[in-house]
């Protein structure tokens, strides 16, 4: 199995531009989890997905940030539009549905000029 | 809500000396998780304790899981450079799914 994939791994964008990332989760795979890590902040959980359902979105910061889980393979998390304090690495993670371990993809830097 | 709390923050220790880090909740576990983050990489699960008072070995890595279960040590036996990285423990909060991540504890080692 290729593990958890994301893209881009790097993607740089002027303040104010639409930002999306894309996650593909490891197949069988029925939660889909959303985080950022900065410096600041350290790891925090932005959304989740059971069964390609959104159970938990407390942790989006505002309404710039959306997500979407269309099928069972494919998930994307939007920021419109993007500020500067949006720059951090975004993971996504999948696992099986009752709190067990979760697989991380290798993340997408981010940066907002 | 729930916060699970780790300490140190950041260790620097020379090879061959141990490590320890400890994690520490408000309320009681159903198990808690740990995984450790290669600098510039993504975190990767380490284990799962379930059990009150449950001890696991993996080489030289010991975790331990307290008898009230809110709390959780990973402890590593002469460190080796191989072992630079952030542990973080994790708890299920609220729904099953769901896991909180401590704030991590960096270990840098040099020889």
């Amino acid at each position: 199995d290729a593990g958890v994939i994301q893209s881009p791994r790097h993607e740089v964008t002027e303040m104010g531009q639409e930002v999306t990332l894309r996650c593909k989760p490891i197949s069988g795979h029925n939660s889909l989890f959303w985080y950022r890590q900065t410096m600041m902040r350290g790891l925090e959980l932005l959304i989740y997905f059971n069964n390609n359902v959104p159970i938990d979105d407390s942790g989006m910061p505002e309404d710039r940030f959306s997500a979407k889980m269309p099928n069972a393979s494919f998930s994307t998390l939007k920021i419109q539009p993007s500020e500067p304090r949006d720059s951090a690495v975004y993971f996504c993670a999948s696992s099986f549905p009752g709190g067990g371990e979760q697989y991380f993809g290798p993340g997408t830097r981010l940066t907002v000029t | 809500g729930q916060q699970v709390m780790q300490i140190p923050q950041y260790q620097h220790v020379q090879e061959g000396e141990d490590f320890t880090t400890y994690c520490n909740s408000s309320t009681t576990l159903s198990n808690i998780q740990w995984y450790k983050q290669r600098p510039g990489g993504h975190p990767v699960f380490l284990i799962q304790l379930v059990k009150s008072g449950e001890v696991k070995k993996q080489k030289r890595l010991t975790f331990q899981f307290g008898e009230a279960k809110k709390n959780s040590s990973l402890h590593i036996t002469a460190t080796q450079t191989t072992d630079v990285g952030t542990y973080f423990c994790a708890a299920p909060t609220g729904t099953a799914s769901k896991l909180t991540f401590g704030t991590g504890t960096r270990l840098q080692v040099t020889l």
